[in-house]
């Protein structure tokens, strides 16, 4: 089974609506991330939390809200989803006890489209 | 704002050949540099980690650091078909909390 998984893989949805994005990882890793990735933007920091009490933005967060129910999961929200939010969204773990520091393991990534 | 760039390409590098890939960084407290692969429509995946100045290899890939320059390559030797990926750059910024990625190079390994 993967270390790191994210429901659904791909989602389509209308502008307005509310969707939920989950992120799962057995890794037994504190740290969490979510990204998206944009053609030509290269991936982008949405939300991060390195425990289950904290949270930070990134550098995209608007529009965003995000809960981190347990250490092994992390759920990224859209309020009111909008066209301009369609992209590839990746949730990636780290553990600072890791040889390679702050390597990030990302999931398979969710396909949204807003329309 | 903090920031990695990369030449987003295409590179295209004949099978067998070396292929060079460049970054540079903007926070000079960056400590820890990556390179991940990402083939279209996956996740990324880290091949190369970094933290001193000079030569890290690891089979057929190096990587090179040089803080002073603010600069960070990946080279690949003996290219394969199955080379043909986007490479990210990333870099930790100063306080160790986060990552910024580049916006990737797409390599492109011609038989």
């Amino acid at each position: 089974d993967a270390d790191v998984t994210q429901t659904p893989r791909n989602r389509i949805t209308k502008t307005g609506k509310r969707i939920m994005l989950e992120c799962s990882q057995t890794k037994g890793h504190d740290r969490m991330y979510w990204y998206r990735q944009d053609p030509g933007l290269g991936l982008r920091l949405i939300y991060y939390s390195f425990d289950v009490k904290d949270i930070n933005k990134g550098e995209i967060s608007d529009g965003y809200s995000v809960s981190r129910q347990a250490q092994a999961k992390f759920s990224l929200s859209l309020e009111s989803a909008i066209p301009n939010q369609t992209a590839l969204y990746f949730c990636a773990t780290s553990d600072l006890k890791d040889r390679a520091g702050e390597t990030q393991y990302f999931g398979p990534g969710t396909r949204l489209l807003v329309l | 704002q903090k920031e990695v760039e990369q030449n987003s390409g295409p590179l295209s590098v004949p099978e067998g050949a070396i292929a060079s890939l460049n970054c540079t960084y903007s926070d000079r407290g960056s400590q820890s540099f990556f390179w991940y692969r990402q083939y279209s429509g996956k996740s990324p995946e880290l091949i190369m980690f970094i933290y001193s100045n000079g030569d890290k290899e690891d089979g057929r890939f190096t990587a090179q650091l040089n803080k002073a320059s603010q600069y960070v390559s990946l080279l690949i030797r003996d290219s394969q078909p199955s080379d043909s990926a986007t490479y990210l750059c990333a870099v930790s910024d100063s306080s160790a909390s986060k990552i910024i990625f580049g916006s990737g190079t797409r390599l492109s390994i011609r038989p």
